[in-house]
């Protein structure tokens, strides 16, 4: 089945240290998204990719970056992850810019800063 | 711009009663509105979309939501509510307004709980 694949599903980092998400998407979709979501709130838009345009919103911060390195793969670094970046991570894609468009999201990465 | 307002953090209901998700939206162009529900440790599964046409949209698991213009609503509905239903509920909304993004924003969720 076509589907969005995160990786790890779980993810401890220490206090500063580096970490990478990955986010795979098997549907062919331009568009690829990632979200932050805390405690059951709704997901926070970070950025998305329009094909290899990246947009980012003007609240993220600059700790996070993203790479997209073809159609299928999305990235999502944390240069210095604080204690405030514990969240679950969601990556979602869409076909196109179109305003009818579903998004498709994978499970998710949750991620432990300690 | 587009806004969305679930007014209800959470919703009980026993199992077999019909149950109401809350969805109220702004917007200054056409809405095009959707329903995404969230499992504990999952991500969003898309439920149902009402984009035009008939305003009564039914979706997956037996899900389905009214269209509702004059009173800026989108609630979600089902006739008889399981126990397997109880989970995280979002309703998003896109503004379909020359220039606007396509970007939607999403409700703060609500909570259903449905009791055995």
């Amino acid at each position: 089945d076509a589907m969005v694949i995160q990786n790890p599903r779980y993810q401890v980092t220490q206090f500063g240290k580096p970490v990478t998400l990955s986010c795979s998407q098997t549907l062919n979709h331009n568009v690829m998204y990632w979200y932050q979501q805390k405690s059951s709130q709704a997901p926070k838009l970070l950025f998305h990719y329009y094909d290899k345009d990246f947009n980012n919103e003007a609240d993220t911060p600059d700790n996070f970056q993203s790479r997209r390195p073809n159609t299928s793969f999305c990235f999502l670094d944390i240069r210095s992850p604080g204690l405030g970046d514990a969240a679950m991570y969601l990556c979602a894609t869409s076909l196109s810019g179109q305003f009818t468009d579903t998004q498709y999201f994978g499970p998710g990465t949750r991620l432990t800063v300690l | 711009a587009q806004s969305v307002a679930q007014p209800e953090d959470q919703v009980n209901v026993a199992e077999g009663n019909p149950l109401t998700v809350k969805c109220t939206y702004s917007v200054s162009g056409n809405p095009y509105l959707f329903w995404y529900v969230q499992y504990p440790n999952r991500g969003l599964q898309f439920l149902l979309k009402y984009i035009t046409g008939d305003n009564l949209v039914k979706g997956s698991y037996g899900f389905e939501a009214e269209f509702n213009k004059s009173q800026t609503s989108f609630h979600l509905k089902k006739p008889s509510a399981l126990v397997s239903d109880s989970a995280l509920y979002f309703c998003a909304v896109r503004d379909v307004l020359s220039g606007g993004s396509y970007i939607p924003t999403f409700g703060r969720g609500t909570s259903l709980i449905v009791h055995p």
